[in-house]
């Protein structure tokens, strides 16, 4: 079965840090994994899709990468700002059934 | 382009009534997914529907069911709904038959079970 832990949960910075989010996941069948953000109480908005066969994707200040045989991946924030401030979730997408795995997600303040 | 839209954007009924969650995914998009998000909890995967077909079910009650409209847009019915059932109820779409596509979500519908 597939599991998915994201760390830390929470962590607070002041602005202007860079960051990095961490994702591990237990099974490397997967097509693809997926970084998003939620706001409190709203939808999930994507911020970057990478592919098995890919190790990173860019874009803007965020950097993903994907170490697949490992069941990692990581989200690096440059130079932090306030409205960063939110819950990020990474999902792998399952092979063989598409089904969307999430992570526990890390709940990121951000301190003007 | 629409993103995904998701109606009503809240809801509140009584327990053991039925509810009823709309989804239209984004153009083109045949994929529809349905997720739970509890309080303090993770997003559970609900259902998965394509092409009109029900493809994959999480591990929820049959009272959790759901269709796929020859639009691609979606419901899902909640019956006898329970305390429980509370929680913000997530729509995402994406292309079928290709696996390295985004999913996109929706605002959500939260859902209040009194």
């Amino acid at each position: 079965k597939q599991e998915v832990t994201q760390i830390p949960a929470a962590l607070s910075v002041p602005e202007g840090e860079n960051l990095v989010l961490n994702c591990s996941f237990t099974d490397s069948a997967i097509y693809n994994l997926q970084w998003f953000r939620q706001d409190p109480g709203k939808g999930l908005t994507s911020l970057l899709l990478i592919q098995s066969s890919q190790r990173e994707q860019t874009s803007g200040r965020l950097n993903a990468s994907l170490d697949k045989s490992s069941g990692r991946s990581t989200l690096y924030i440059a130079a932090s700002q306030p409205g960063d401030s939110a819950t990020y979730l990474c999902a792998v997408n399952l092979a063989g059934t598409y089904k969307y795995i999430f992570g526990t997600g890390t709940r990121l303040k951000v301190l003007a | 382009e629409a993103g995904v839209t998701q109606s009503p954007t809240h809801l509140i009924k009584t327990r053991g009534q039925q509810a009823t969650l709309r989804c239209s995914p984004i153009s083109g998009h045949t994929s529809v997914y349905w997720y739970q998000q509890a309080l303090g909890l993770g997003l559970q995967f609900l259902l998965w529907y394509d092409e009109g077909e029900e493809r994959n079910r999480g591990n929820f009650p049959p009272r959790f069911s759901g269709r796929q409209f020859p639009n691609y847009s979606s419901e899902l019915n909640v019956n006898a709904l329970e305390l429980e059932d509370s929680a913000l109820y997530l729509c995402a779409s994406r292309l079928y038959g290709r696996v390295n596509t985004e999913a996109f979500f929706g605002q959500g519908t939260r859902l209040t079970v009194v």
